[in-house]
């Protein structure tokens, strides 16, 4: 089965600071991967995902991830944060094979964006 | 365009009762499915529609969870009796085709502890 590993369950950064919230899949098959958002009393909304084609996906807010197969990682990175971005963060891998579209979630990172 | 739609959006029964939540997917969407998050945990897929026929059911806990989709228009999933390790948000999400390229859109979630 897959899984999804996100380190760190809290990251912390000043406004203006790089952010870096870290998520390595395990998948047998070839993966599609996926960073969902989760503001405060909202639901979800995908901020970017890979299919195929280029590794570096650019994602909505000025997000941008890359797909390292040979790391088996996703990474979500901003150059810049804003207090805006504080909110938790879900990296997703879809299981299986059989056409039907099932996410498999980390657990969530929170980012919390200091002045 | 209305996004997904769940009500109530918190609820708090005691241990036994019976629950129903509801989730409105977005207007012409076949695919609908149901996750779970439980106390900071990951998000865990539940089941998995397809108009009105249940497509993927594997996550769903035990007998005491039933989903439905009467018409293949909005769901109910009903919790009967409630146990405390039920508490959790509940999210819902449609797509408007199965394809892994295709987004699923997610609903506020419902809030549920029981006690």
């Amino acid at each position: 089965a897959q899984s999804v590993t996100q380190l760190g369950s809290h990251v912390s950064v000043s406004e203006g600071a790089l952010v870096l919230l870290r998520c390595n899949y395990s998948s047998s098959v070839p993966p599609y991967l996926f960073w969902y958002v989760q503001y405060p009393n909202q639901g979800l909304q995908l901020l970017l995902k890979y299919t195929t084609g280029a590794t570096l996906v650019k994602g909505i807010n000025g997000f941008e991830a890359e797909f390292k197969k040979s790391e088996t990682s996703f990474h979500l990175t901003k150059p810049s944060a804003h207090m805006s971005d504080a909110a938790e963060y879900f990296c997703a891998v879809t299981e299986g094979n059989t056409g039907f579209q099932k996410l498999v979630f980390g657990t969530g990172t929170r980012l919390l964006v200091s002045p | 365009e209305a996004g997904v739609t769940q009500f109530p959006s918190h609820s708090v029964i005691e241990k036994g009762q019976t629950v129903t939540l509801r989730c409105d997917p977005i207007s012409g969407h076949d695919n609908l499915y149901w996750y779970r998050r439980v106390m900071g945990k990951e998000i865990k897929f539940l089941l998995h529609f397809v108009k009105e026929s249940k497509q993927d059911e594997s996550g769903m806990p035990n007998n005491r969870f039933l989903a439905e989709r009467t018409g293949g228009t909005y769901s109910t999933l009903k919790v009967q009796p409630a146990e405390l390790e039920d508490s959790g948000v509940y999210f819902c999400a449609s797509s408007r085709s199965w394809d892994f390229r295709d987004t699923q859109y997610f609903g506020p979630g419902t809030r549920l502890t029981v006690l």
